[in-house]
C-alpha cells in the first residue's frame, strides 16, 4: 500500500526550530518529487516547499524562503522539513504529498498530517 | 504570492449539477496546462481529483470533470451525492518555480 507518514509536529516558540519528517512505503521513493503543503487552523492549503526526486532541484514559496529547508534520504525513504525562525503564522498542518508528475504540479498521495503549533 | 480565485461557497441538490470556478492570470492557469483540483473532507488529508486540467485519476468517479478557458478553471460535479458535501480547491502551476493553491470553496450538498 502507497502510504506517507509524518512525524515531528509540536508546539514550539516563535523564533524556534522544528524538523519534520515523511515516511513513504510502497512506492519507489527516488522516482517522485515530494512536496510540503500547510493548512493553517480554519484556513485554506498553502504549498511550502518541493524536491525533485534527485534532491537536485528544490523550490520554496516565498513565505518561508530562507527560514525552512527541504531535503529527503531516499536511502531511508523519508522526506524533511527543517523549519528555523518560526513565527506564529507558521502554526498549521503540515502535509507531505507525492507529486503525481514533473516537480509542483499535482500530489496524488497525501499523509495525514502534522500539526505544528508556534506559540509563547 | 496571491492565490487563485474560487469562490467561498456553491451548493446543489442531490443529482443536480455544479460548477465551481477558479481564475487565475496568465502566469499561472492561463499560461500552463497544469491545473489541478483536491477534495478535503474535514479533518481529512486532500484528495486529488483531477489534474493537468481534465484528467482524472483512477478511482475518481466520471462524474467529476475539469475544463479551462483562459485565466479560469473549471471543475463540474454531475449527479451530486451527499458525500460530495467537501471543501474544493484548485491548484496551478507559476511560471516564478512555485505552486498556488485557490482559496478553497465549501460545496453544501442540499
Amino acid at each position: 500500500e502507497v502510504q506517507l507518514l509524518e512525524s515531528g509536529g509540536g508546539l514550539v516558540q516563535p523564533g524556534g526550530s522544528l524538523r519534520l519528517s515523511c515516511a513513504a512505503s510502497g512506492f519507489i521513493f527516488s522516482s517522485y518529487a515530494m512536496s510540503w503543503v500547510r493548512q493553517a487552523p480554519g484556513k485554506g492549503l498553502e504549498w511550502v516547499s518541493a524536491i525533485s526526486g534527485s534532491g537536485g532541484s528544490i523550490y520554496y514559496a516565498d513565505s518561508v524562503k530562507g527560514r525552512f529547508t527541504i531535503s529527503r534520504d531516499n536511502s531511508k525513504n523519508t522526506l524533511y522539513l527543517q523549519m528555523n525562525s518560526l513565527r506564529t503564522e507558521d502554526t498549521a498542518v503540515y502535509y507531505c504529498g507525492k507529486a503525481k508528475q514533473g516537480v509542483i504540479i499535482s500530489f496524488d498521495i497525501w499523509g495525514q498530517g502534522t500539526m505544528v503549533t508556534v506559540s509563547s | 504570492q496571491s492565490a487563485l480565485t474560487q469562490p467561498a461557497s456553491v451548493s446543489g441538490s442531490l443529482g443536480q449539477s455544479i460548477t465551481i470556478s477558479c481564475t487565475g492570470t496568465s502566469s499561472d492557469v492561463g499560461g500552463y496546462n497544469y491545473v489541478s483540483w483536491y477534495q478535503q473532507h474535514p479533518g481529512k488529508a486532500p484528495k486529488l481529483m483531477i489534474y493537468e486540467v481534465s484528467n482524472r485519476p483512477s478511482g475518481v468517479s466520471n462524474r467529476f470533470s475539469g475544463s479551462k478557458s483562459g485565466n479560469t478553471a473549471s471543475l463540474t460535479i454531475s449527479g451530486l451525492q451527499a458525500e460530495d458535501e467537501a471543501d474544493y480547491y484548485c491548484s496551478s502551476y507559476r511560471s516564478s518555480g512555485t505552486l498556488v493553491f485557490g482559496g478553497g470553496t465549501k460545496l453544501t450538498v442540499l
